[in-house]
């Protein structure tokens, strides 16, 4: 079975710009997970997606949105950047949303607001 | 609300040292219990987990047990290697997020 795979890796943006992240589950999981680590943090929770529809949000604005797709894949934008926004963006996918399931996670994608 | 406290690091110890990071959480419900490991340049894989009071979880010579009466699910390892050196997480599930510590950075030295 494949893992999580995030892309790009790596991505330079300017003050002010948009930016799409995109996130391919591990097959045949149906929830997946967004979260912002900023360096030398632990991971925060951004939202979750279930069967395409959002399913829970954390403490951030509303110029991060997200989609699910389908196949399960996901997609986090994020409009206007700003300077904090730099960080690694995680996403995770499990097979359920239950309390007992781990969740796996992508190697992230490195954004830097300049 | 929900939140998690782990041994602030860097720790750094001598090949074959005992390991211990410790970690509390606090939690609305009753949670399951994560340790996560962040290798350089990598995202977070999981080590162990615990899903009810008195668990231990156990992988590659690392252990924690769901202690409900402290609150804790302190990590140990009898005897750390050098390719353990990574940054570790504790973590809860509530079932709609995981809520993360800040990590523990873990150095280990020949």
């Amino acid at each position: 079975e494949t893992g999580v795979t995030q892309s790009p890796t790596h991505l330079i943006k300017t003050r002010g710009q948009q930016v799409t992240l995109r996130c391919s589950s591990q097959s045949g999981h149906n929830t997946v997970s967004w979260y912002q680590q900023a360096l030398g943090q632990g991971p925060q929770f951004i939202f979750q997606y279930y069967r395409e529809e959002e399913n829970g949000r954390g403490n951030f604005p509303p110029r991060f949105s997200g989609l699910q797709f389908p196949n399960y894949s996901s997609e986090l934008n994020v409009n206007a950047l700003e300077l904090d926004d730099s960080a690694l963006y995680l996403c995770a996918s499990s097979l359920a949303r239950d309390r007992n399931t781990e969740a796996f996670f992508g190697q992230g994608t490195r954004l830097t607001v300049v | 609300g929900n939140s998690v406290t782990q041994m602030e690091g860097p720790v750094t110890l001598s090949e074959e040292a005992f390991l211990t990071i410790n970690c509390t959480y606090t939690a609305t419900g009753y949670p399951s219990l994560f340790w996560y490991v962040q290798y350089p340049g990598e995202g977070l894989q999981l080590l162990l987990k615990a899903t009810k009071a008195d668990d231990k979880g156990s992988n590659k010579g690392f252990e924690a047990t769901y202690r409900k009466e402290t609150t804790s699910f302190h990590l140990e390892k009898g005897s750390v290697q050098v390719s353990d050196s990574a940054v570790y997480f504790c973590a809860t599930n509530t079932g709609n997020q995981f809520y993360f510590g800040t990590g523990t950075s873990l150095t280990v030295i020949p």
